[in-house]
């Protein structure tokens, strides 16, 4: 099974990017890579999700190598109330689940 | 769209008895759903497999008699926490898929805070 891993924690102010690297050197040819956004006490929140190249929505882009092994979530321009946990998730497509790696603990300061 | 719903939000109550835990999919169906636990500061451990119509399948470790999970309805999981003890206290969450979409997007719901005195 692949295996994700992010920073455990990162640090940023009001207004600036924000990038987020997850590293998954096993992910398997038909994986998906999903970031998940959570507050305390919170179910977690679908963030963005890709499988190649870049894809961007309203919130976030993600940015996929060629090989796939890594994946980036970027957020521009955060505001305090995006510290959260991120999470990187790959889809094992065999095995139909969803598993969670420690998750990236962003704080946004003023 | 894509809501998923988890009563109650909290609930506190003694060792020794039962408590039930329902997830539902508002605006969609789904033969899967996916209950996790989450423990403070720490982040979310897959339990088990609601599977609708059959038996679950229960994660490496996760007494399946213990975490009793029934899939009755394509909206409905239920997830009943069986003679629960103090170190049962935690965060539970639940997640499904719409039907026919795949697995890979999970849409969680708002999760359930059991405390057991």
């Amino acid at each position: 099974l692949a295996k994700t891993t992010q920073p455990i924690s990162m640090d940023s102010y009001e207004g600036q990017e924000v990038n987020i690297t997850c590293s998954h050197n096993n992910i398997a040819t038909n994986d998906y890579i999903t970031w998940y956004q959570q507050f305390p006490s919170q179910g977690p929140r679908f963030i963005i999700q890709g499988y190649k190249t870049k894809v961007t929505n309203e919130v976030a882009s993600l940015f996929i190598p060629a090989d796939r092994k890594s994946s980036t979530l970027s957020l521009p321009r955060v505001s305090l109330s995006d510290t959260a946990v991120y999470y990187c998730l790959v889809f094992y497509n065999q095995g139909g689940k969803l598993i969670f790696g420690q998750g990236t603990e962003l704080s946004v300061k003023p | 769209g894509a809501v998923v719903s988890q009563h109650p939000s909290r609930v506190i109550c003694k060792s020794g008895t039962s408590v039930k835990i329902e997830c539902r999919s508002l605006d969609f169906q789904a033969t899967t759903m996916f209950w996790y636990r989450q423990f403070p500061k720490q982040s979310l451990m897959l339990m088990a497999t609601s599977n609708e119509g059959s038996k679950a399948t229960y994660e490496q470790g996760v007494e399946k008699d213990k975490f009793l999970i029934n899939h009755a309805s394509l909206t409905l999981s239920t997830l009943t926490v069986t003679s629960a003890h103090p170190e049962d206290s935690s965060f539970y969450i639940c997640s499904a898929d719409p039907l026919g979409q795949g697995q890979e997007t999970q849409y969680f719901g708002p999760g359930t805070r059991l405390l057991v005195l």
